[in-house]
């Protein structure tokens, strides 16, 4: 069965770094999100990519943040300048064009100390 | 602007009982309604879908969720809880075909 998929699982880095995460999505899917979970807190919308740019992001999604799909099969999320609030679980997810669904990666937890 | 609303942080149920998960919702035009799960160290699975056709949803794993427009309420429920469902789980929104919001989890527990 078809899946999305993230690399890394776990990211340590040190506060004002700049770290890449990355997501392989469903191959035939052509949207592309990105979330996030803060321990404790509710899932949070970043940011949905269609057609190779950004269609919607959330007040989350400042100029820290950044998306690319810098091929025909991986799509990142570089967050610059690393702030100790930005340690949670970062899920990726994507879904077919037409369909509200979106199917998720098993998320990268970035620790920032 | 659609929302949605567990009434449950914490639900406990014996093996073998019937599971209940309340999700009360938010929305200005007709909802698409899901539920998802995140087991312990997981992703997140998507359970089941709501997109306007039957009222009654069946899933996977023996769940299914009832959409009530006159209550505004979709509920998961299932007739007897295995040792495996404790996870946490999701009502979930769209937001339109952009993004999906999210409610603030129940989180349940299956004794034995």
């Amino acid at each position: 069965e078809p899946e999305v998929t993230q690399t890394p699982s776990h990211q340590v880095t040190q506060m004002g770094q700049e770290v890449i995460l990355r997501c392989v999505p469903i191959s035939n899917h052509l949207y592309f999100y990105w979330y996030r979970q803060i321990l404790g807190q509710k899932v949070e919308f970043l940011v949905s990519f269609y057609n190779n740019e950004i269609s919607e992001k959330s007040e989350i999604f400042d100029d820290q943040f950044s998306v690319e799909r810098p091929d025909g099969s991986n799509f990142t999320l570089k967050i610059r300048s690393t702030k100790l609030e930005d340690s949670a679980m970062y899920f990726c997810a994507s879904s077919e064009w037409g369909r509200t669904e979106a199917f998720f990666g098993q998320g990268t937890r970035l620790t920032v100390v | 602007a659609q929302s949605v609303t567990q009434l449950d942080s914490h639900v406990s149920v014996s093996e073998g009982t019937p599971v209940l998960l309340r999700c009360n919702y938010s929305s200005s035009y007709s909802p698409s309604l899901f539920w998802y799960v995140q087991h312990p160290n997981k992703g997140l699975q998507l359970l089941l879908k709501y997109t306007s056709a039957a009222t009654l949803v069946k899933g996977i794993n023996g769940f299914e969720a009832e959409f009530k427009k006159s209550e505004t309420s979709f509920h998961l429920t299932k007739p007897s809880a295995h040792m495996s469902d404790a996870a946490e789980y999701f009502c979930v929104v769209s937001g339109g075909y952009n993004k999906l919001i999210f409610g603030a989890g129940t989180r349940l527990a299956v004794h034995p």
